[in-house]
Parts: C-alpha cells; sequence; structure tokens
C-alpha cells in the first residue's frame, strides 16, 4: 500500500529562521512527488514536481529536493506571508495518488 | 473567470435534502476530479474523469453522484447525506490524465450535514 508521512505536522518559525519539511513515502513505481501550497479556506496551489532523485527544484524562498525515500521542502528566510499548510503527495505508474496530512507552518514577524 | 471556480462556497444541508455541487474549469483542460477533504485527513480522491467519462470511482458511497457534462463541468450530486459527509469539497482538473500531477485545484465547497 502506498504510503506518504509528512513531517513535522506543524512548524513555528520566525521570521527569517530557515528550516525544512519532510515528506516520507513508500510507493510502488513512482512517476512523480509533488508539493502544493494551501491556505484556509482555499484550494491547494501547484508548487514543484519532482521525478527523479536528485532533482532539485526552486522558486523564490522554497526549495525541493527528492531521494528515492524522502523529498524535503527548505524554506530560507521564511515570511508570514509564507505561512499555509504544505501538502505532499506522490503519484504512481499505476496511476494513483496519494496525498500526505501535511505540515502547517506559521512564520511569526 | 480563470482558472477552476466552483459553486456555492458554503453549503449547508439536512440529511433529506438533495443539493449540488457545481465546478468549472477555463484551462481547456480534459481531466476532472472530486476530492473529499476533511479535518484532520489527507486529501481522498473521489472521482475521475477523463474526456466526460468516469474513470476512476474510489469506493465512494452511492449518496455522492458525480456528473460530467462536458469537459469544463464537473457537478456533485448529493443526496441524503450523513453528517460525517462534512468536509471541504474540492474539484481539480488537468490537462489529462497523463498530466495527473499537475493538477489545478479550485477553492473547495465547505459543506456541513446537520
Amino acid at each position: 500500500e502506498d504510503q506518504v508521512t509528512q513531517s513535522p505536522e506543524a512548524l513555528r518559525l520566525q521570521e527569517g529562521e530557515s528550516s525544512s519539511l519532510n515528506c516520507s513515502y513508500t510507493v510502488s513505481g513512482l512517476r512523480g512527488l509533488f508539493w502544493y501550497r494551501q491556505d484556509p479556506g482555499k484550494g491547494p496551489e501547484f508548487l514543484f514536481t519532482l521525478y527523479s532523485a536528485g532533482e532539485e527544484k526552486e522558486k523564490e524562498r522554497l526549495k525541493a529536493t527528492l531521494t528515492k525515500k524522502e523529498s524535503f521542502l527548505h524554506i530560507t528566510a521564511p515570511k508570514p506571508e509564507d505561512s499555509a499548510t504544505y501538502l505532499c503527495a506522490v503519484h504512481t505508474n499505476a496511476g494513483k495518488s496519494t496525498f500526505g496530512d501535511g505540515t502547517t507552518l506559521t512564520v511569526k514577524p | 473567470e480563470t482558472g477552476v471556480t466552483q459553486t456555492p462556497r458554503h453549503l449547508v444541508m439536512g440529511m433529506t435534502n438533495k443539493k449540488s455541487l457545481k465546478c468549472e474549469q477555463h484551462l481547456g483542460h480534459n481531466a476532472m476530479y472530486w476530492y473529499k477533504q476533511s479535518a484532520k485527513k489527507p486529501l481522498e480522491l473521489m472521482f475521475v474523469y477523463n474526456f466526460k467519462e468516469q474513470t476512476e470511482n474510489n469506493s465512494v458511497p452511492s449518496r455522492f453522484s458525480p456528473e460530467c457534462p462536458n469537459s469544463s463541468h464537473l457537478f456533485l450530486h448529493l443526496h441524503t447525506l450523513q453528517p460525517e459527509d462534512s468536509a471541504l469539497y474540492l474539484c481539480a482538473s488537468s490537462q489529462d490524465l497523463s498530466f495527473q500531477e499537475t493538477q489545478y485545484f479550485g477553492p473547495g465547497t465547505r459543506l456541513l450535514v446537520l
């Protein structure tokens, strides 16, 4: 059974305090791992897709990396507007998508 | 309007009511999805449509009935729901199933069943 586990469940940072969110996965035949950002009361917003171990992608203060077992979402010098829930999901060769529970990030000014 | 829109944004219904959720995408996509997001639970895929044909039904109770009249519109018809069906219902679209990983979500309909 495909599994996606995100940690920590919640993360509180001071503005400018860099940190990382973790997404561990066990799937049979990974096609892609993707990260979404979700603000309260809104649908998820696509951030990145990673396809193979060693791949990295960046967008502003966010950088996503991928290994064979996990992905990290690094947040450099976060700002209050980065506060949101970050969702990780995997898509398999069988055409299935499995989402993690998410990490709720709060950045205090 | 751009992107994926959903109406209504909020809905309160009794267990004997019949209501429908509507989703419309303005992205020219061919695949559309319904998800359920409950508190403290991960997103659950409910239904998948590709070129108006249902390709996936993830063991969803029959009190939820989807309809896809064309590639731009998706409905979720609700009847005799239970309180545990209260959740955020999200619609998403993608170019087609080969681009399933890049899904664009609507804002969701917050449903409360009394």
